[in-house]
């Protein structure tokens, strides 16, 4: 069974502009979470969504953003890019209970 | 009361040694205790995990040990290996309450030495 896929795996922007990332999940699994991975902060909860419902967000400014489809395919989206936005994104599926996460390989994003 | 608290940040291990870190949390809500460990350049890799019901968990060299009154756990790797030279994470999640919000602690860089 395929892992969980993350695209692109790198990405170079500026400041100001706006970002999408991707993330296909195990096949089956209809739970994904996204995190922000920093040196500083570590592995934080951006949101988390099931059945095309965010279920819960974490504590984020409103330009990050996302959304699930009905294949269960994943989308966050963060908007006027800062240099603190540097980091990898890290995508999380798991079956309908959210406790057994597994993650993608991440997408490194980088903002100059 | 959300964070879970992880040490040491870093260790250094002689291979066939032993490896423990440890993890403290004060969300007594938390139902569900994974570890990850993360290559250089991966994603985190869920390696085992337990829920507050058992007091240890073993699957391989790797066992959890579980202490539900001092809300800490730990990660014990046997006879370690430089292969197992990666950063773990212990993490918590309140799985009761469908958030997907898991917490993850500091994260402990570990070196095996040959």
């Amino acid at each position: 069974k395929a892992g969980v896929t993350q695209t692109p795996r790198y990405l170079i922007k500026t400041r100001g502009q706006q970002v999408t990332l991707s993330c296909s999940p195990i096949s089956g699994h209809r739970s994904v979470s996204w995190y922000q991975q920093t040196p500083g902060q570590g592995l934080q909860f951006l949101f988390e969504y099931f059945s095309e419902t965010q279920r819960n967000k974490g504590n984020f400014p409103g330009r990050f953003s996302g959304r699930q489809f009905s294949n269960s395919r994943s989308e966050m989206n963060v908007s006027t890019l800062e240099l603190g936005d540097s980091a990898l994104y890290l995508c999380a599926s798991s079956l309908s209970s959210p406790n057994e996460q597994f993650f993608g390989p991440g997408t490194r994003l980088t903002v100059l | 009361q959300q964070q879970v608290k992880q040490s040491p940040q870093s260790l250094i291990v002689q291979k066939g040694g032993i490896s423990i870190i440890n993890c403290a949390y004060e969300n007594t809500a938390f139902d569900y205790f994974p570890w990850y460990q993360q290559f250089p350049g991966k994603g985190p890799a869920l390696l085992i995990a337990i829920r507050p019901d058992v007091s240890e968990k073993k699957e391989g060299r790797f066992t959890i040990s579980f202490n539900k009154s001092a809300k800490q756990f730990s990660l014990h790797i046997m006879d370690s290996q430089p292969g197992d030279s990666a950063t773990y994470f212990c993490a918590a999640i309140r799985g009761s309450s469908n958030t997907g919000k898991l917490i993850f602690g500091q994260g402990t860089t570990l070196q095996v030495k040959p």
